[in-house]
């Protein structure tokens, strides 16, 4: 069965950098890209953007430039979240998810457990 | 650009059927959206997604009491024979050029 398993809740330090990881298993990890969504604590959940799992593109949202690179291990299956110079605004929940293509939608059918970010002086 | 508008709540007795909506804006009366859940404390699971024609095709394990279904620029998702642990905040989500896109969500009360 399809599963997307994140990687241990963090606790940064403000400048501090992270990286989370998504390790997908149950079908071909080329086959379907993989967004990333934030979900700041009491909000509402927010597209950070997007990779391709086969050509490694990343597309980010506006508000995730910069400071949030999207990568790939696919010798490993899995796909990665780095933040740098981490702000107290950047504690959240990052849940990766799969994207599934109808026509012009993609939707995420399949989703991670989600991996708390904390950061804090 | 595309907004996706859902009423920050609702409510409704166990037992009973809720009809949950989400607008999308000017435009883009023909875009498909899919539902998702997130029961308190959890992370989001896939619910369904529902055509501009009101088919809609459900995520693995997904109870039949679910059900989506459109009329123009609404996508709608009904829940019958509510249950309690059907109390959970509910998104649609839809794509623009490129770009995701959430709704704000709906946070639905099992009285």
């Amino acid at each position: 069965q399809v599963q997307l398993v994140q990687s241990g809740s963090e606790l940064k330090k403000p400048g501090a950098s992270v990286k989370v990881s998504c390790k997908a298993s149950g079908y071909g990890f080329n086959s379907f890209g993989m967004n990333w969504v934030r979900q700041a604590p009491g909000q509402g959940l927010e597209w950070m953007g997007w990779i391709n799992t086969n050509t490694g593109n990343p597309t980010y949202a506006q508000g995730f430039t910069g400071r949030f690179v999207f990568s790939l291990d696919t010798s490993v299956s899995t796909a990665y979240v780095q933040i740098s110079s981490l702000k107290a605004e950047d504690t959240a929940i990052y849940y990766c998810a799969r994207a599934r293509w109808l026509g012009n939608l993609n939707y995420f059918d399949y989703w991670g457990q989600g991996t708390l970010v904390t950061v804090s002086s | 650009q595309l907004v996706l508008t859902q009423s920050p709540s609702a409510s409704a007795s166990l037992g009973a059927s809720v009809k949950l909506t989400c607008a999308l804006s000017s435009g883009h009366s023909s875009d498909a959206i899919a539902w998702h859940q997130q029961q308190p404390e959890r992370g989001p699971r896939y619910l369904m997604k529902v055509n501009s024609d009101g088919s809609h095709s459900k995520g693995d394990g997904i109870p039949d009491r679910f059900s989506g279904s459109s009329s123009g620029a609404e996508r709608y998702l009904t829940i019958s024979s509510l249950q309690s642990e059907d109390e959970a905040d509910y998104y649609c989500q839809a794509w623009d050029t490129g770009i995701g896109v959430f709704g704000g969500g709906t946070k639905l009360t099992v009285l």
